[in-house]
């Protein structure tokens, strides 16, 4: 069974701060997506990186794949409330998605 | 386009009942799935269809059945609902193998509760 480790948990930070999600795993994957998900909707894909070592750049949002396509990063700058949400990351392995547990964030004005 | 729709919003049912979910799109995607999401446990796919009449078991498949007879459609049935099933369900399309890194679309959600 593919798994996906995301950490952390639940993080809540002021306005303006810096702060770096973590997807990790001990399989190799596709290609890896991220997704923001709020509250009573389903998730909204953000990006797919799909070679190792790829950096993509949405607005304050960058994303890194991993080397050896098993772990993935989204780091975020001068965050602010409206970034509020669950985030998802999800590697893709033939035709299915493997998800991690998600990252609750909290931006607090 | 109204995208990936799902009805009912939310349902609540008795143990042992049965019901269908139902799923559908209309951006003539050809790879649909449904997941169940649980606090703290993320999405975990159920059952996937890569086209009509083609269908496969993904990570959870006990206690669901699927059928995929058009493009449009790929309704979620419950067998015989246990408490277990408590979920909020999400039903998603992509027009290309995910593989390649094909973009998902999710509906709504269906917020089922089993007593």
């Amino acid at each position: 069974t593919q798994l996906l480790e995301q950490s952390p948990q639940f993080l809540s930070i002021q306005e303006g701060e810096n702060l770096t999600v973590y997807c990790n795993s001990s399989s190799v994957f596709s290609s890896l997506q991220w997704y923001r998900q709020e509250p009573g909707e389903g998730p909204v894909l953000l990006v797919t990186v799909v070679t190792g070592g790829e950096v993509k750049k949405l607005k304050r949002l960058t994303f890194q794949f991993g080397d050896a396509r098993k772990d993935s990063s989204l780091h975020i700058t001068a965050a602010q409330p409206g970034d509020t949400g669950l985030y998802l990351c999800a590697g893709a392995s033939r035709n299915k998605l493997v998800f991690g547990a998600g990252t609750i964030l909290r931006v607090k004005s | 386009n109204a995208g990936v729709t799902q009805t009912p919003k939310f349902q609540v049912l008795k143990t042992g009942q049965s019901m269908t979910l139902q799923c559908a799109q209309d951006m003539n995607h050809e790879y649909m799935s449904w997941y169940r999401q649980d606090p703290g446990m993320g999405l975990r796919l159920i059952h996937y269809s890569v086209g009509a009449g083609i269908t496969d078991q993904g990570e959870v498949p006990n206690g669901y059945n699927v059928s995929r007879s058009t493009t449009e459609d790929f309704p979620l049935r419950l067998l015989s609902a246990a408490p277990s099933q408590t979920s909020v369900y999400f039903c998603a399309s992509s027009r290309v193998g995910l593989w390649g890194g094909g973009e998902q679309f999710f509906g709504p959600g269906t917020r089922l509760t089993v007593l």
